[in-house]
């Protein structure tokens, strides 16, 4: 079963809209990651917010942490074309384990 | 631009066949992961090094996978007997410490036939 889970498969929007993916998970966490996965490619960080932050900014990112419903969100305002990307949350495990569980992701298409 | 070197891009094996795929982590990390990325875009961790130490490595691995980090070397990834299953995107990612950024290559491309 997925520990980290995007809560949508697909999202479209026009370019210059705002967007907002959603996460939720299923253990006790350290810190919480959102990445971005263009077409081809690895994937890259974009924000990391620690269990005891509730907010985080990255120039047109922001991500939400809630750890009482164990759930994220990460939205996107003024999207651009080059945004089109899949998007993932991807959690550790506070167990002592040093791994990483990613959702399937979200498929963000911006459109133009 | 991805520090994270991985090499080839592009894999394609006969069933049955050794398929072996090389990172390069970005200079001054010492902690290394291999995740495989299905169609599905799902990731599974396969395992992970510390400065050449295993950390954690699922039990999949201990079987036809084998994987290590030599110090001076490229890390590399090994099928000794490559399976239709096999057939997915592995990523390598390096980081500074275990529970921070993960830094991604672009992946290997492992079509098996």
């Amino acid at each position: 079963s997925q520990l980290a889970e995007e809560n949508s498969w697909a999202l479209s929007v026009h370019e210059g809209e705002s967007v907002t993916v959603n996460c939720s998970y299923k253990t006790s966490i350290t810190a919480l990651q959102w990445y971005r996965q263009k077409s081809g490619k690895g994937p890259a960080q974009l924000i990391l917010i620690r269990s005891n932050e509730r907010e985080k900014r990255n120039g047109r990112l922001r991500a939400t942490l809630d750890t009482s419903s164990q759930s994220s969100s990460l939205s996107i305002t003024a999207t651009r074309c080059e945004d089109t990307a899949v998007y993932f949350c991807a959690t550790d495990t506070n167990t002592g384990y040093q791994n990483f569980y990613f959702g399937k992701g979200t498929s963000l298409t911006v459109i133009p | 631009n991805s520090k994270v070197i991985q090499t080839p891009r592009y894999l394609v094996k006969g069933q049955g066949q050794k398929a072996k795929m090389r990172c390069i982590p970005e200079k001054g990390h010492p902690v290394v992961f291999w995740y495989q990325q299905n169609k599905n875009n799902e990731f599974k961790f396969l395992i992970n090094f510390q400065n050449q130490e295993v950390l954690q490595q699922i039990d999949m691995t201990e079987k036809r996978f084998s994987a290590e980090c030599p110090s001076n070397s490229p890390c590399s990834l090994e099928i000794q007997s490559s399976e239709a299953g096999d057939s997915a995107l592995y990523l390598c990612a390096s980081s500074l410490d275990n529970n921070e950024r993960l830094f991604f290559g672009h992946g290997t491309k492992l079509s098996v036939l």
